[in-house]
């Protein structure tokens, strides 16, 4: 069975601070790795792939460990604008496998 | 550029009402299609997919059907609503399995 576990969270985090929060992956067949974020009633968006060199976007920096099966998203310098669900993805020839998503709070 | 139009954005249906909900996209030829839902404060359930015009695959057994009568075109159904059928119904795109999907703007159904 294939399975994305996240933490629920919520994480509450103060403005400016940075936050990390991993995600497991059960099939090791996995090829393709996404954080996608998903504000409250909206529809889930790409916010970045991830790649096995680990990759940067701005603030954000997402890292896969293939060995342990885990996939890690930091979060620098954090904004309210960053308060969201994130979801973490994994997949391969046969879809994608979303995680229930990580609930992000960012207070002032 | 690709967009995915779903509508309507909001539904209320009585229970025992039928279903009809279309997803379409633009700007891209022959892509994998979705159907997922996803109940309030739960993950995104995959209900079906499709590879190509006719071709649905279901992924749990259910109260719903799907149908791909174009190829940017799809379509979720039901004879008869449950209570246990409301929900966020997200329909998503792809070039292909295990690539980035990228998802419509929903729709909420409140089946009372």
């Amino acid at each position: 069975r294939k399975e994305v576990e996240q933490d629920p969270g919520p994480f509450n985090v103060p403005e400016g601070a940075t936050v990390a929060f991993n995600c497991t992956y059960s099939n090791s067949a996995s090829q393709s790795f996404f954080w996608y974020r998903q504000d409250c009633r909206k529809e889930p968006k790409l916010l970045m792939s991830v790649y096995s060199s680990g990759n940067e976007d701005g603030r954000f920096t997402a890292q896969l460990n293939r060995a342990s099966q885990y996939i890690s998203l930091l979060i620098r310098d954090s904004k309210l604008s960053d308060s969201a669900t994130y979801l973490c993805v994994g997949g391969g020839a046969d879809g994608l496998t979303f995680g229930k998503g990580t609930h992000l709070i960012i207070q002032p | 550029s690709q967009t995915i139009h779903q509508w309507p954005a909001t539904l209320v249906q009585p229970v025992g009402s039928p279903l009809s909900l279309e997803c379409t996209v633009e700007g891209t030829s022959n892509p994998n299609l979705y159907w997922y839902r996803q109940a309030a404060g739960r993950g995104l359930q995959l209900l079906f997919y499709s590879v190509g015009i006719g071709q649905i695959s279901s992924e749990v057994p259910q109260n719903l059907s799907a149908s791909r009568p174009q190829d940017r075109q799809f379509i979720l159904s039901s004879k008869k609503l449950l209570l246990s059928d409301s929900g966020f119904y997200l329909c998503a795109w792809s070039t292909g399995e295990g690539n980035i999907q990228y998802f419509g703007a929903g729709t909420r159904l409140s089946v009372l």
